[in-house]
């Protein structure tokens, strides 16, 4: 299994501002994807994103708003920018390898924007 | 596209009494199905899954879930349900292809009540 840990756990942000949100895997995965979820809702994929290249979004979200980077098989940040009230949510980090169809998620970064 | 439909919001049981918490997928091809638990200001954490083979697999805190492909069904169930399975539960589906992401369903919220 893989340990994946995200910072900030939460943070409370003015409207036009931005976070970037980091995500960390203990050991190496072939898959790494971003997921919004409105409290105690289902996870909504962000986009998926790749090693080296561009990240691969789902319908309704875009680069310029969640701006994602993978440099490595461990690592990767989501950035919230020019943060609305909307934007209030829960992003979960999630990674696993896809030969041993495993995919695990982090605690997830509680977002508040006032 | 894939899919996958949790018909319940909720489900209330006893303390002691089967649980079953229901799902129906629908993709294009043989899919890979998951259940994951999430507890209050926690991630998701990982159940179970099916790949293939036997139809009935057993998971984690003595969960298991039985996969149907007739009624394109793999409800997850527990003999004895306890106070500390109350959580909310996610169905989910990936097709067998490559670094695809999972797709849920909206959520079940299991009450057990002592």
């Amino acid at each position: 299994s893989a340990v994946i840990s995200q910072k900030p756990s939460r943070d409370i942000c003015q409207r036009g501002t931005s976070l970037t949100i980091q995500c960390q895997v203990d050991s190496q995965v072939t898959m790494m994807f971003w997921y919004r979820q409105q409290p105690g809702q289902s996870l909504t994929l962000i986009a998926t994103a790749n090693q080296g290249s561009e990240a691969t979004y789902e319908s309704g979200f875009v680069i310029d708003k969640f701006p994602i980077s993978r440099p490595n098989l461990t690592f990767s940040t989501l950035t919230v920018s020019n943060m609305s009230p909307e934007d209030s949510s829960i992003y979960l980090c999630s990674g696993g390898l896809a030969e041993a169809n495993e995919q695990y998620f982090g605690p997830g970064t509680r977002l508040t924007v006032t | 596209a894939q899919s996958v439909a949790q018909p319940e919001d909720q489900v209330n049981v006893a303390e002691g009494n089967p649980l079953t918490v229901k799902c129906t997928y629908s993709v294009s091809g043989n899919p890979y199905l998951f259940w994951y638990v999430q507890y209050p200001n926690r991630g998701l954490q990982f159940l179970l899954k099916y790949i293939t083979g036997d139809n009935l697999v057993k998971g984690s805190y003595g969960f298991e879930a039985e996969f149907n492909k007739s009624q394109t069904s793999f409800h997850l169930k527990k003999p004895s349900a306890l106070v500390s399975d109350s959580a909310l539960y996610f169905c989910a589906v990936r097709v067998r292809s490559g670094n695809t992401p999972l797709v849920f369903g909206k959520g079940t919220r299991l009450s057990v009540i002592a």
